[in-house]
């Protein structure tokens, strides 16, 4: 069985540019999670998927959005892109949104802001 | 809200030492508990989980019991080995909000 796909690996851009994040969840799983991992910082959730509706999201500003296809695969978008966004983004996904599911990580999108 | 506090790292240890990782938590309700492992370049692998109290989780030589009494999802292993060398996270699930709740994460070391 194929884990959670992250593409790209890394992603390397300047500040105020656009980025676009994308993740596979693993076959017949419809949540599909984000979560931040920057240096000194920890893990923070972003947002949260299921069934093509945004379900929650984290403390992070409006410009952090994304969206679910029909195929739940996933997107996380990032506009104006500033400094302190660098950082690996890792995807999760698991086979329904409820809390006792684990959450299956991708090896995550190393995002580099120049 | 809902939080996870990690012992502090980094841990050193001789191949087959006795480790322990302490866990403790703040929530309401009851939230199901779970320990995850990132080796270097790589995302998190699930370890082990317990979704109630007294529930023992387990995997690879790994264990943490569920204690609601004192709040705690201590992570223990027996004998370690080299390749147990990585970042170790405790995280809840935050049951109202459907999200992880990580702790700040030890970074283990296992020396041969």
């Amino acid at each position: 069985e194929a884990g959670v796909t992250q593409s790209p690996t890394h992603l390397i851009k300047t500040r105020g540019q656009q980025a676009t994040l994308r993740c596979s969840p693993i076959s017949g799983h419809t949540s599909v999670y984000w979560y931040q991992q920057a240096l000194g910082l920890g893990l923070q959730f972003l947002l949260w998927y299921d069934e093509g509706e945004e379900r929650n999201r984290g403390n992070f500003p409006p410009r952090f959005s994304g969206r679910q296809f029909p195929n739940y695969s996933s997107e996380l978008n990032v506009n104006a892109l500033e400094l302190e966004d660098s950082a690996l983004y890792l995807c999760a996904s698991s086979l329904t949104g409820g809390s006792n599911q684990p959450q299956h990580f991708g090896d995550g999108t190393r995002l580099s802001i120049l | 809200g809902n939080s996870v506090t990690q012992m502090e790292g980094p841990v050193t240890l001789s191949e087959e030492a006795f480790l322990t990782i302490n866990c403790t938590y703040t929530a309401t309700g009851y939230p199901s508990l779970f320990w995850y492992v990132q080796y270097p370049g790589e995302g998190l692998q699930l370890l082990l989980k317990a979704t109630k109290a007294d529930d023992k989780g387990s995997n690879k030589g790994f264990e943490a019991t569920y204690r609601k009494e004192t709040t705690s999802f201590h992570l223990e292993k027996g004998s370690v080995q080299v390749s147990d060398s990585a970042v170790y996270f405790c995280a809840l699930s935050d049951r109202g909000a459907q999200k992880l709740v990580f702790g700040q994460g030890t970074r283990l070391t296992i020396n041969p």
